[in-house]
């Protein structure tokens, strides 16, 4: 079963919308984070949060908001959406500072 | 903050042969070191990992070398086979943000298998 779900695996997205990607995790894991990765720049750190506290920013824009509902949960928010948005977004975890372990991704493309 | 430098992009060897990518980074604070494995179309999937000090681990056909004092990090595949075939990615944590710390990672290397 997989221990980390990210909904939705692909989406399509018109520029200027807002969407919000969905991340879960089995793992017992105390931190979670997100990270995107696009043709023009390799993997990139967002967020991190620990027990549902953000830890860690490293997005300028406040397009990009993650909300954690659950201890388990870590989604992202996105508004007024970009083409320059369009990217794979990765959830990951970890126990405190240890390895992280990384979700399946969502592929967001910004028309 | 901290710059990580992967070495070399793009890397092709024949099967059996052995591979070698090595990861330089700047901020000597770092103490988390990760090695993991991107194939096409899929996540990350962590290969190694080797903590603050100089230290040699291996794994199945994998050894990894940390040099702290030349703040470098390598991975070398000893016999690779057509499933080695992938991304590689290393990736490296200061461990300073209270237990939910930042990687930050090289740009990778796609290494290709020759049969």
């Amino acid at each position: 079963d997989p221990k980390i779900i990210q909904k939705p695996k692909y989406l399509v997205a018109v520029t200027g919308s807002e969407k919000i990607l969905i991340c879960e995790q089995y793992l017992g894991h105390n931190a979670m984070y997100w990270y995107r990765q696009s043709a023009k720049k390799p993997l990139e750190f967002m967020f991190s949060y620990s027990y549902q506290k953000l830890m860690d920013n490293q997005t300028a824009s406040s397009r990009f908001q993650p909300q954690s509902s659950k201890k388990n949960h870590l989604d992202l928010q996105i508004t007024a959406l970009k083409p320059d948005d369009s990217a794979t977004y990765f959830c990951a975890s970890s126990q405190r500072q240890y390895e992280q372990y990384f979700g399946p991704g969502t592929r967001l493309t910004v028309l | 903050g901290e710059q990580v430098e992967q070495r070399p992009p793009h890397l092709s060897v024949r099967e059996g042969d052995s591979a070698v990518i090595t990861c330089t980074y700047t901020d000597p604070n770092s103490y988390y070191f990760f090695w993991y494995k991107q194939e096409p179309g899929a996540s990350l999937q962590l290969l190694m990992k080797v903590f603050s000090s100089t230290e040699i681990n291996e794994g199945q056909g994998f050894t990894v070398l940390l040099n702290k004092k030349d703040k470098r990090l390598s991975l070398n595949l000893t016999a690779a086979h057509p499933g080695d075939s992938a991304a590689y990615f290393c990736a490296v944590s200061v461990g300073d943000t209270g237990g939910a710390d930042r990687l930050t990672f090289g740009k990778g290397t796609q290494l290709i298998i020759q049969p």
